[in-house]
């Protein structure tokens, strides 16, 4: 079964600051990752996902995130957070192609961002 | 295009009481899924519909748990007996067939369940 581990439970950094989420996965085959933000009183928003090709994929918001298959890991990155970017955050793989699989998504813990001024 | 809505926002229940929560997808999405989100903890799956078809179940989907979406478009998701381990966001999320890829959920604000 599929795993997901973010292990920063919670990170601050200070507005424009660059920031890096770290997220590392679990799955036998070519994962489906994506990565959501949650906002308090927010739904569940798509920052970004990688499929397949270019590891470097763009997002939503000035987000990126890497995928680097050699150390399982999915990390987001942004070079200059803003204030209104402070949320819950959450990387998330999905199962493997199949359509009654699609939108099975496993979610790690979630990182809680702070911004400070 | 108004985004999936999740009524009722705040249930408190007491122990032992059925609740229902409703969900209204987007409304050309035939996809329709449940999570349920535990506080300090990611969303789990629970249930999956395409169109007005169960297609999977989640282990966490006790018997006291059903689901239904009975004409293909919303969804309700009811708790028999309810117990205090249920106290939970539940949250509803649906994506199109043809035009979605793997996991592109598109969430509602979720329904936010207490059982004192």
């Amino acid at each position: 079964a599929q795993s997901v581990t973010q292990p920063d439970i919670h990170i601050t950094v200070s507005e424009g600051a660059s920031l890096e989420l770290r997220c590392n996965y679990s799955y036998g085959a070519t994962p489906y990752l994506f990565w959501y933000v949650q906002s308090p009183g927010q739904g569940l928003q798509l920052l970004l996902k990688y499929f397949s090709g270019d590891t470097l994929v763009q997002g939503i918001k000035g987000f990126e995130a890497e995928f680097k298959r050699s150390q399982s890991s999915f990390n987001l990155r942004k070079p200059s957070v803003h204030w209104s970017d402070a949320a819950e955050y959450f990387c998330a793989v999905g199962v493997g192609a199949g359509g009654t699989s699609y939108g099975k998504l496993t979610f790690g813990q979630g990182t809680i961002l702070t911004v400070h001024p | 295009d108004t985004g999936v809505s999740q009524n009722p926002r705040h249930k408190i229940t007491k122990r032992g009481q059925n609740v229902t929560f409703r969900c209204d997808p987007i409304s050309e999405h035939n996809r329709l899924y449940w999570y349920r989100q535990t506080l300090g903890q990611g969303p789990e799956f629970l249930t999956y519909f395409q169109n007005e078809a169960q297609l999977e179940k989640s282990r966490l989907l006790s018997d006291r748990f059903s689901a239904e979406r009975p004409k293909g478009s919303f969804s309700t998701l009811e708790i028999q007996r309810t117990e205090q381990g249920d106290s939970a966001m539940y949250l509803c999320a649906s994506s199109p067939r043809d035009r979605g890829l793997p996991g592109e959920l598109f969430f509602g604000e979720g329904s936010r369940l207490t059982v004192l």
